[in-house]
């Protein structure tokens, strides 16, 4: 089993450009959590789903944050129009559901807004 | 509100010092807390959870509910300690369970 895999792994773009992140979950695990890493705030929870259903959005900074499952074995974050103050490592992770189990996360994309 | 406390941004010590990472909760609920760490190029992965009370490369930690604490713990760091480590609380709301991290300590083991 390849883990989370998420793409792309390095991204950069213009400010007011969208941006979307994908991420595909470990197989048989039904929760999906996407966070943000920064320097200043360090691991944010932006939304979490459990199967495929958004259970809490609170994280998601502003309306310019949309995130989707459409299936168990896709989600997309996506950032428009971006900021540089979007700049950072977004992070995909899974679990199953069910109970606090270890979350396994992906490598990250590491966005760069300028 | 829920809060992770992780008092140290940065950590130096070196190798074969004992080494302590601190974290404090806040949470009015009965906690179940886990450490991750992040070696350099690598994923974020789990180190060890409270409730299995076991060693992992020969880190420990204790919950202390009386200092609402989770401090990690190692006798002898390695150079291979080398990581930035989180402490994680987790929220549960029925069937539905999400982390909440601390902001994280950069450990460095110097040679």
């Amino acid at each position: 089993d390849a883990g989370v895999i998420q793409s792309p792994r390095h991204e950069v773009t213009e400010m007011g450009q969208e941006v979307t992140l994908r991420c595909k979950p470990i197989s048989g695990h039904n929760s999906l959590f996407w966070y943000r890493q920064t320097m200043m705030r360090g691991l944010e929870l932006l939304i979490y789903f459990n199967n495929n259903v958004p259970i809490d959005d609170s994280g998601m900074p502003e309306d310019r944050f949309s995130a989707k499952m459409p299936n168990a074995s896709f989600s997309t974050l996506k950032i428009q129009p971006s900021e540089p103050r979007d700049s950072a490592v977004y992070f995909c992770a899974s679990s199953p559901s069910g109970g606090p189990y270890e979350q396994y996360f992906g490598p990250g994309t590491r966005l760069t807004v300028t | 509100a829920q809060r992770v406390t992780q008092p140290e941004k940065l950590l130096s010590v070196f190798k074969g010092a004992p080494v302590e990472l601190k974290c404090n909760y806040s949470y009015s609920g009965s906690p179940e807390l886990f450490w991750y760490v992040q070696y350099s190029r690598q994923r974020l992965q789990l180190l060890l959870r409270h409730i299995s009370r076991e060693s992992i490369k020969g880190f420990t930690a204790d919950l202390n509910k009386g200092e609402t604490s989770f401090h990690l713990k190692k006798p002898f760091a390695q150079e291979e300690d080398s990581a930035m480590y989180y402490c994680a609380l987790v929220l549960s709301g029925g069937s539905n369970y999400k982390l909440t991290f601390g902001k994280g300590t950069l450990l460095t083991v110097n040679p």
